[in-house]
């Protein structure tokens, strides 16, 4: 079966710092991959996705980017946090066909001081 | 993309059949209708998904009229555990998908 892997669960930086988050999923090939983020009582707000290795779009401009530099690889960066950075980090994936919902990893709170 | 409205938030006993209804007027003939879980500091979990009718897995049942401009998510005989917040989507199939998100709607189970 597939599964879905985020780290770290937590993490506190401070403003000004780099960011690196990591997702890799298992059980599945050439899966579409996304990063989203979760404003505490908001709705999720897609911040990446990929199609594909290497392929990235990006949905909302902004302090982030992101790569993807195996199949089941997806990386969310930052050079410099800003304290607006601040949420709940989730990364997904689905796979190509149709009816292929989302499935997401548990997510990474992250914490700018 | 296809917007969804659904209640803010609903209250319910244990034991009991929540319905949680949710209209999407300008859904597109492509597009099929998602419904998640989400508890508190996890990522959200897919329940079902269905394009006309009704479908029902072990969790939940969905009915989605002819017309396709609403649905409503069934939950059998909730228990404190199903208190969370419920997402309706509207997905087009296939490939890449650009879902939004609301707010939800935020089950609270009374015991």
């Amino acid at each position: 079966s597939q599964t879905i892997h985020q780290w770290p669960a937590t993490l506190v930086q401070p403003v000004g710092s780099p960011l690196s988050l990591e997702c890799t999923v298992e059980g599945t090939s050439n899966p579409n991959l996304y990063w989203y983020r979760q404003a505490a009582g908001r709705g999720l707000q897609l911040l990446f996705y990929s199609v594909g290795i290497g392929q990235i779009s990006s949905e909302v401009p902004q302090n982030l980017s992101a790569s993807r530099p195996q199949d089941r690889q997806f990386i969310l960066s930052s050079k410099k946090l800003l304290l607006s950075d601040s949420g709940f980090y989730l990364c997904a994936w689905s796979g190509g066909g149709q009816d292929q919902p989302q499935h997401f990893g548990d997510g990474t709170r992250l914490s700018i001081l | 993309l296809a917007k969804t409205t659904q209640p803010i938030s609903m209250d319910s006993y244990e034991g009991q059949e929540v319905n949680i209804t949710c209209s999407h007027n300008n859904i597109a003939t492509n597009d099929y209708i998602t419904w998640y879980q989400q508890f508190p500091s996890q990522g959200p979990r897919f329940i079902i998904q269905g394009y006309k009718t009704k479908v029902t897995n072990e969790v939940a049942s969905l009915f989605i009229p002819a017309d396709r401009k609403s649905s409503t998510l069934s939950l059998p005989r909730v228990s404190l555990s199903d208190t969370a917040v419920y997402y309706c989507l509207v997905v087009l199939s296939g490939g890449y998908q650009k879902v939004t998100f609301g707010i939800g709607t935020k089950l609270q189970v009374i015991p």
